[in-house]
């Protein structure tokens, strides 16, 4: 089975702009979860999608939203980027039969996003 | 609430001594117990995890973990480091109902 794809792998944008980052899963998994990752305050959660509902969401301004198809596949998006979006943004997916936190997640390589 | 610390920021071995990375976890039940590693600019890849039973965990690349209860730890072990093994190691606590929650990461360095 192919992992999980993210795109685009880099993106370079400056303060005030919007940004769209995509997710597709692993073939079967009805679970994404986004999280930021940034040297000082390490793995953050942002939310969790499963069968196109969210039901998950961690301490993120309301900024950062993000939703999911009906094929798995998810977006999250930033609006009015500020310098401090500037992280790796990873996301991983999950059968989503167990439950939540039982899930075994897999991650995707990331989309680095650096704000000028 | 649930809560992950790994104690360790830094580690620093020799290629060929044994490691051992500390993870501790809070929380009233017995979680679901993970072990990843990232590489620098990668994603995270499971190494293994715990649901129940046997309490000692085999992974890949030659890793283990242990549960102990008592201690409410899950540290994550290998017999002889290789160089390739240098990277962040992160632990992480599930329950069914919750979120997976991450620990702080453990850079390991591993010198010839």
């Amino acid at each position: 089975k192919a992992g999980v794809t993210q795109t685009p792998r880099y993106l370079i944008k400056t303060r005030g702009q919007q940004v769209t980052l995509s997710c597709s899963p692993i073939s079967g998994h009805r679970s994404v979860s986004w999280y930021q990752q940034t040297p000082g305050q390490g793995l953050q959660f942002l939310f969790e999608y499963f069968s196109e509902t969210q039901r998950n969401k961690g301490n993120f301004p309301g900024r950062f939203s993000g939703r999911q198809f009906s094929n798995s596949r998810s977006e999250m998006n930033v609006s009015t980027l500020e310098l401090g979006d500037s992280a790796l943004y990873l996301c991983a997916s999950s059968p989503g039969t167990s439950g939540r936190g039982a899930d075994t997640q897999y991650f995707g390589p990331g989309t680095r996003l650096t704000v000028l | 609430a649930q809560s992950v610390t790994q104690p360790d920021i830094h580690i620093t071995v020799s290629e060929g001594a044994s490691l051992e990375l500390r993870c501790n976890y809070s929380y009233g039940a017995t979680p679901y117990l993970f072990w990843y590693v990232q590489s620098p600019g990668q994603g995270l890849q499971l190494l293994l995890k715990y649901f129940s039973g046997d309490t000692l965990v085999q992974g890949i690349k030659g890793f283990e973990a242990e549960f102990k209860r008592s201690q409410s730890s899950f540290n994550l072990r290998k017999p002889s480091v290789h160089w390739s093994d240098a990277a962040e190691y992160f632990c992480a606590v599930g329950t069914d109902t919750d979120k997976l929650i991450f620990g702080t990461g453990t850079r390991l360095q591993v010198f010839p």
